[in-house]
């Protein structure tokens, strides 16, 4: 079965840093792959996928997340914070086959200090 | 309208009692999702529906939860006899095509209390 794990339920980052939130993957070849953004009180917000085309994907809002098969991860980076991002952040996967049924992480709330 | 509604945004009821979440999905998407989203279990798939084909149901925790989709677009979520532990968001979610590469459009989802 297919799993997801966000190292991290919390974390912080100051205005301009670097944001780096992980993700990695358990499956048996490798998934369909998601990052969505949740703002307060709002539905999910797709940021970025990977479906097997490049292994470095761009999303938006300046997000991006680069594949590694090795590593079984897909760690969601943006090079400069900006308080707009404070959110919570779910990877997902799904299989390649029939539905999209995604399998969620446990999320990370990203806090921005200013 | 332009996204996946859902309605009511809030509901809060007795234990015990029957609840119907209902979810528009954005006009032509075929495929619609629901999920669960709750502080003990995170993002839970719920069930699927793709066109006029038979859902898959095989998310549903218990046989309490039912839903359906009518003439392909508007569905409803129905929980039966309540549970404390079915307090959560529900979130609805649709797709233009089957594949799961495609994107899903998520809902603000109905925030479910059970007292």
């Amino acid at each position: 079965a297919q799993s997801v794990t966000q190292l991290g339920s919390h974390v912080s980052v100051s205005e301009g840093a670097l944001v780096l939130l992980r993700c990695n993957y358990s499956s048996s070849v490798p998934p369909y792959l998601f990052w969505y953004v949740q703002y307060p009180n709002q539905g999910l917000q797709l940021l970025l996928k990977y479906t097997s085309a490049a292994t470095l994907v761009k999303g938006i809002n300046g997000f991006e997340a680069e594949f590694k098969k090795s590593e079984t991860s897909f760690h969601l980076t943006k090079p400069s914070a900006h308080m707009r991002d404070a959110a919570e952040y779910f990877c997902a996967v799904s299989p390649l086959q029939g539905a999209q049924k995604l399998v969620f992480g446990q999320g990370t709330r990203l806090t921005i200090n200013p | 309208g332009a996204g996946v509604s859902q309605s009511p945004s809030n509901k809060v009821t007795e234990k015990g009692k029957d609840v119907e979440l209902r979810c528009d999905p954005i006009s032509g998407h075929t495929a619609l999702y629901w999920y669960r989203q709750s502080l003990g279990q995170g993002l839970e798939f719920l069930i699927y529906f793709q066109g006029n084909s038979a859902p898959d149901k095989s998310g549903l925790p218990s046989d309490r939860f039912s839903a359906e989709r009518t003439g392909g677009s508007v569905s409803t979520l129905t929980i039966q006899r309540t549970q404390q532990e079915d307090s959560a968001v529900y979130l609805c979610a649709s797709s233009p095509a089957q594949g799961a590469d495609t994107e899903a459009f998520f809902g603000q989802g109905t925030r479910l209390t059970v007292v």
